[in-house]
């Protein structure tokens, strides 16, 4: 079985210090692991994925996960964040055995405060 | 490049009533999904399609109908449309399954009363 989960239901930074979303994933199979990020009233963006070549990923706008099979981890990191951070992000799994779905985490709402 | 399209954007329907969702792509992307967005629930898939002709049950399929007769098309219907239904609809396409990327329509709000 295939599962997410988000630790956070919702973070609050200062703009200009790092951010850390946590995702914890559960897998029985080898898994792909993507971010995605929803700014308000908008669909889906894809920020990164990971699908068993490095496990430090880099995506869009200065975005990174790490993945760390021993602790079933894939954290969002961002180094400064900026107002335009501010947003849902949702961690989703997928790989052999989930048939083709994508399994969504519940979501972190990102607050940045100026 | 239009990318993934959806409409309406916003729908209000009572209860009862059939109401369809359209999604179109301009890729020839060959799999096609629908997602419900509810609060405290992340997105679930309710159906996907893994080609033309194609099609198979997600999480949360029951009062959904779909059908995919030209790849670039997926449709998705609510035969007797229920309360419970309210939610924002997402559809996304990808090229291949498992371990590709899926790219997001911008949703379509539904209310129904």
């Amino acid at each position: 079985a295939q599962s997410v989960t988000q630790l956070d239901s919702h973070v609050s930074v200062s703009e200009g210090t790092p951010v850390l979303l946590r995702c914890n994933y559960s897998s029985s199979y080898s898994p792909s692991l993507f971010w995605y990020v929803q700014h308000p009233n908008k669909g889906l963006q894809l920020l990164l994925k990971y699908t068993s070549a490095a496990t430090l990923v880099k995506g869009i706008n200065g975005f990174e996960a790490e993945f760390k099979k021993s602790e079933t981890s894939f954290h969002l990191t961002k180094p400064p964040a900026h107002m335009s951070d501010a947003a849902e992000y949702f961690c989703v799994v997928s790989g052999s055995g989930t048939g083709n779905q994508f399994y969504f985490g519940t979501g972190t709402s990102l607050t940045v405060i100026p | 490049d239009a990318g993934i399209t959806q409409s309406p954007r916003y729908k209000i329907t009572e209860t009862g009533r059939q109401v369809t969702l359209m999604c179109h792509q301009t890729w020839s992307h060959s799999y096609m999904f629908w997602y419900r967005q509810d609060l405290g629930h992340g997105l679930r898939l309710i159906y996907y399609s893994a080609a033309a002709d194609i099609t198979d049950k997600g999480e949360v399929p029951d009062g959904y109908v779909v059908s995919r007769s030209k790849t670039e098309n997926f449709p998705l219907t609510l035969e007797s449309a229920t309360r419970s239904q309210t939610s924002v609809y997402f559809c996304a396409s990808s090229e291949g399954g498992t371990y590709y990327e899926q790219y997001f329509g911008p949703g379509t709000r539904l209310t129904v009363t």
